[in-house]
């Protein structure tokens, strides 16, 4: 009973460096998204995929870059991290049409020095 | 960019009170979804509205679409310790656009 889930779930980088999140979801949704947590702030979306192979940027896209080369995986990548992007970041997912509920791992904190 | 309005932001409320919160905005939504937050995890969905004016219950939980589809209301009886947590809501504008607005959320906490 995984639903979706996030890997890491905690990483401290420095500025500059680069990484990748992972999300993997069993429930055979074809929608899937990224979202930053900050304080004092509701979901924000950052990238968002309605299949496999494709992609679409959501509300806050700058300084990331995602890919869904599988259906049950879409990966976060932060090119060149900037201390701006210190957050918590929730991956989603979501069955049929995109009024559908969103079904959320349980996070990943990432903080930028 | 937008963000829906939650009110209150915070309440502290004695085991067993009656819980009220609810979340506004400006703008018209179809779809209406509640949602818990506990510490160290992620959003675990409580409800979902379609239609305005929709009451729909889950356990000790009730959740109204407003009939102006620009608000809803999150009702949680009889409170528990484990009732304590962030309650977020999330309004989708126009069906099929993918795109969730979340609001701030309401951090409940519950006093034994």
């Amino acid at each position: 009973n995984a639903g979706v889930t996030q890997t890491p779930k905690f990483r401290v980088l420095k500025t500059g460096q680069s990484m990748t999140l992972l999300c993997a979801q069993d429930m055979n949704h074809e929608y899937m998204y990224w979202y930053r947590q900050d304080p004092g702030m509701g979901l924000r979306l950052i990238h968002y995929s309605v299949g496999e192979g494709t992609t679409a940027k959501g509300e806050v896209p700058d300084g990331y870059n995602v890919s869904r080369l599988k259906k049950q995986n879409f990966l976060l990548g932060l090119e060149s991290a900037a201390p701006s992007q210190t957050s918590v970041y929730f991956c989603a997912s979501s069955y049929g049409s995109g009024d559908q509920p969103q079904h959320f791992g349980d996070g990943t904190r990432l903080s930028i020095l | 960019g937008q963000q829906l309005n939650q009110s209150p932001q915070s309440m502290f409320i004695q085991e067993g009170e009656d819980v009220s919160m609810n979340c506004t905005s400006s703008s018209i939504f179809n779809t209406w979804l509640w949602y818990k937050q506990d510490p160290g995890e992620g959003p675990v969905l409580l409800i979902a509205l379609y239609k305005a004016g929709e009451l729909t219950s889950n356990g000790r939980l009730t959740a109204q679409f407003g009939i102006t589809r620009k608000d809803s209301f999150l009702n949680i009886s009889a409170s528990i310790p484990s009732d304590v947590g962030i309650y977020f809501c999330a309004g989708l504008r126009t069906s099929g656009t993918y795109k969730y607005i979340f609001g701030t959320g309401t951090r409940l906490k519950v006093l034994a």
